[in-house]
């Protein structure tokens, strides 16, 4: 089954601790983007990736890492986490840019 | 940098009847595409129609279809025999060459039995 996988769903966490949330896809996409969403904003990409090794910093990129050292992985990084990155995240993928994005079931975040 | 607009923060119809939801946006190109995406409860991120800025015709999907006036930069979704399964936050997203997508801030559509 063609799927974005994350993890974990659901993560409560204390300002500082790095976390990482992981993205995968078995469709062999060359995109893939991390979105956060919050009430009345709708989703803003954090960063994006054409391809492996290629990243780009999306709408707002600050206190986020991300990696792609593999086609079908995308891992958002958190280094020092601090509460008003409490969010919805998702991943998602497509086949080329601008084809209909894949999203993952998203990641609930909450960091007090 | 694209801006999406979507004036309506919630809009309800009444089951079987028709809703349009509109959605405005800003952009200095001339090649990009279009996306709606509805959001249920289960908060799983569905796309529902997608329209090509060089295509003319308005896209339809079964029930769903676009009003694509792209002088005007608009592009509002028309849900017909509204059903109580299309109760969601339905999100209008804009996309162009290089880049990913920019959303707008969605409307909760409610639908009354």
């Amino acid at each position: 089954e063609a799927q974005v996988t994350q993890n974990p769903r659901y993560l409560i966490t204390v300002t500082g601790k790095k976390l990482t949330v992981t993205c995968s896809q078995n469709m062999n996409h060359e995109y893939m983007s991390w979105y956060r969403q919050d009430p009345g904003l709708g989703l803003r990409q954090i960063y994006y990736s054409m391809n492996v090794e290629v990243t780009d910093k999306g709408d707002v990129p600050e206190g986020y890492k991300v990696s792609r050292k593999e086609k079908r992985n995308f891992p958002l990084i958190l280094e020092s986490p601090s509460p008003n990155q409490t969010s919805l995240y998702f991943c998602a993928s497509s086949e080329q840019e601008n084809q209909p994005q894949h999203f993952g079931d998203g990641t609930r975040l909450s960091i007090l | 940098a694209q801006t999406v607009t979507q004036s309506q923060p919630e809009m309800s119809v009444q089951e079987a009847e028709t809703v349009t939801l509109s959605c405005t946006y800003d952009t200095s190109e001339s090649d990009y595409y279009l996306f709606w995406y509805k959001q249920p409860p289960s908060r799983q991120m569905i796309l529902v129609i997608r329209q090509e800025a060089y295509k003319q015709q308005n896209a339809t999907e079964n029930r769903f279809s676009v009003n694509f006036q792209k002088a005007a930069k608009s592009f509002s979704l028309k849900i017909s025999d509204s059903q109580l399964g299309d109760a969601a936050m339905y999100f209008c997203a804009y996309g162009d060459a290089g880049n990913m997508l920019t959303f707008g801030g969605g409307t909760r559509l409610m639908v009354k039995p």
